[in-house]
């Protein structure tokens, strides 16, 4: 099937260092998409990927879309304790099918 | 304009009963999905439907059935709950395949 391999699975680093999580797969994405959750919420959009090669900034956040469509990264600068959270990639398919990945749970120290 | 909205936040089941989930989005969206959480495993799809009319089976279908309302209205339906099905529901609407997903607060579903 379509799965997504997203790592790593947990990070724990001081505030203020940079962050970086990836998504893989053997499938090829029409889209791929980066979601945030905080326990008790539904996950929230951080960044939306539409094109191959594209690479998108919102914030302290960059992410982009792999050329061969099978991957994307995401990228936190200067993390914050309120970066406090679970990651998930998201690639969605041509008829509509979407996959998510594992996550990325990731803790910030103070 | 409250974005997705789910009922009912929590539910507690006996094996064998039946329930159905509620989903509506007030954003004028195509498309919309039902997908369930489970620890340590992100988010898995169960149905979607890619326009109002249409219905898909996603990665995990079973023991479940959907209804698109209308445009704005999605429900998932449980004709016999197992434990298997304890998780986190979570609708979504999504304006088009050129666009995000939004996310509903979801449903804790505990089947006894």
């Amino acid at each position: 099937g379509q799965q997504l391999n997203q790592s790593p699975q947990s990070m724990f680093i001081q505030e203020g260092e940079d962050v970086s999580m990836n998504c893989t797969s053997s499938s090829i994405f029409n889209t791929w998409l980066w979601y945030k959750q905080e326990p008790g919420e539904g996950p929230v959009l951080l960044i939306a990927l539409y094109k191959a090669g594209e690479l998108t900034s919102n914030g302290r956040l960059t992410a982009q879309f792999g050329i061969t469509r099978k991957d994307s990264f995401l990228n936190i600068s200067a993390s914050i304790p309120s970066d406090v959270g679970i990651y998930f990639c998201a690639g969605q398919l041509g008829n509509n099918d979407m996959r998510f990945g594992a996550g990325t749970r990731l803790t910030v120290k103070p | 304009n409250a974005g997705v909205t789910q009922t009912p936040k929590f539910q507690v089941l006996k094996t064998g009963q039946s329930m159905t989930l509620q989903c509506a989005q007030d954003m004028n969206h195509n498309s919309m999905y039902w997908y369930r959480q489970d620890p340590g495993m992100g988010l898995r799809l169960i149905y979607y439907s890619a326009s109002e009319g249409t219905t898909d089976k996603g990665e995990v279908p079973n023991g479940y059935n959907v209804s698109r309302l209308n445009k704005r209205e999605f429900s998932l339906r449980l004709e016999s709950a197992a434990p298997s099905q304890t998780s986190v529901y979570f609708c979504a609407s999504q304006r088009g395949l050129d666009a995000a997903q939004y996310f509903g607060p979801g449903t804790r579903l505990l089947v006894l």
